[in-house]
């Protein structure tokens, strides 16, 4: 079974620049996340799709970064502009949303952005 | 608020065993995840504990206490391999997994 494919591997930018993740998470899985992963730090959830509709978001700084999930299978995840500590692994991860509460998410092996 | 505290870092010898300790505080309580990640990859899962008790898989077991919000992994016969973080995670309010900020593990030989 393929798992969750994330490109690219690592980006760097200087600040002010944007910069773009795509994820394409495990077939018939419905629900996508993006986390952030600062150096030190575990995972911070940045949104949540469920199918292509957002179900949670509330972490996103919206004034810079955006996601999308058009079709319902990839997604991308944008940054404009980039500034300093945004500088981390983006992961993506995606989950078969079964209802069942061990439902156990899958993860990408993320994108480390450096920001200059 | 939503809190899960884990130690930053734990050191031990080749063939030994290790307990990380996790202490959780959130907003509704679905469920406790280990997930283990090594340098530079993505966090694989290790264990989900609903209910109080232990969950016994291979070389690694988790506890769980909901009353006292408290979790531990336990890692014997430690493999060189096993060097990696440790996270600690709970399915809150909604489903939302909440991460804590993971256990550096250093085996040493």
């Amino acid at each position: 079974e393929a798992g969750v494919a994330q490109s690219p591997r690592y980006k760097i930018i200087e600040k002010r620049q944007s910069v773009a993740f795509w994820c394409n998470p495990i077939s018939g899985h419905a629900t996508l996340y993006w986390y952030q992963q600062i150096l030190g730090q575990g995972p911070k959830l940045l949104i949540q799709f469920q199918n292509n509709g957002v179900v949670d978001d509330s972490q996103l700084p919206k004034d810079r970064f955006s996601a999308e999930r058009l079709k319902g299978v990839d997604s991308t995840l944008k940054i404009q502009p980039a500034k300093l500590e945004d500088s981390a692994v983006y992961l993506c991860a995606s989950s078969l949303s079964s209802g069942a509460q061990r439902e156990k998410l899958f993860f990408g092996s993320g994108t480390q952005l450096s920001v200059l | 608020g939503q809190n899960i505290d884990q130690p930053t870092e734990m050191t031990a010898t080749e063939g030994a065993i290790v307990q990380i300790n996790c202490t959780y505080q959130t907003s509704g309580f679905n469920g406790l995840f280990w997930y283990q990640q090594h340098a530079g990859e993505a966090p694989t899962f290790l264990s989900y504990n609903v209910l109080d008790g232990l969950e016994e898989k291979g070389r690694f077991s988790s506890f769980l206490s909901r009353s006292k919000g408290y979790s531990y992994l336990l890692l014997k016969e430690l493999q060189m391999k096993d060097s990696a973080s440790y996270l600690c995670a709970v399915r809150g309010q909604g489903g939302k997994l909440i991460f804590g900020q993971g256990t550096e593990l250093s085996v040493k030989p």
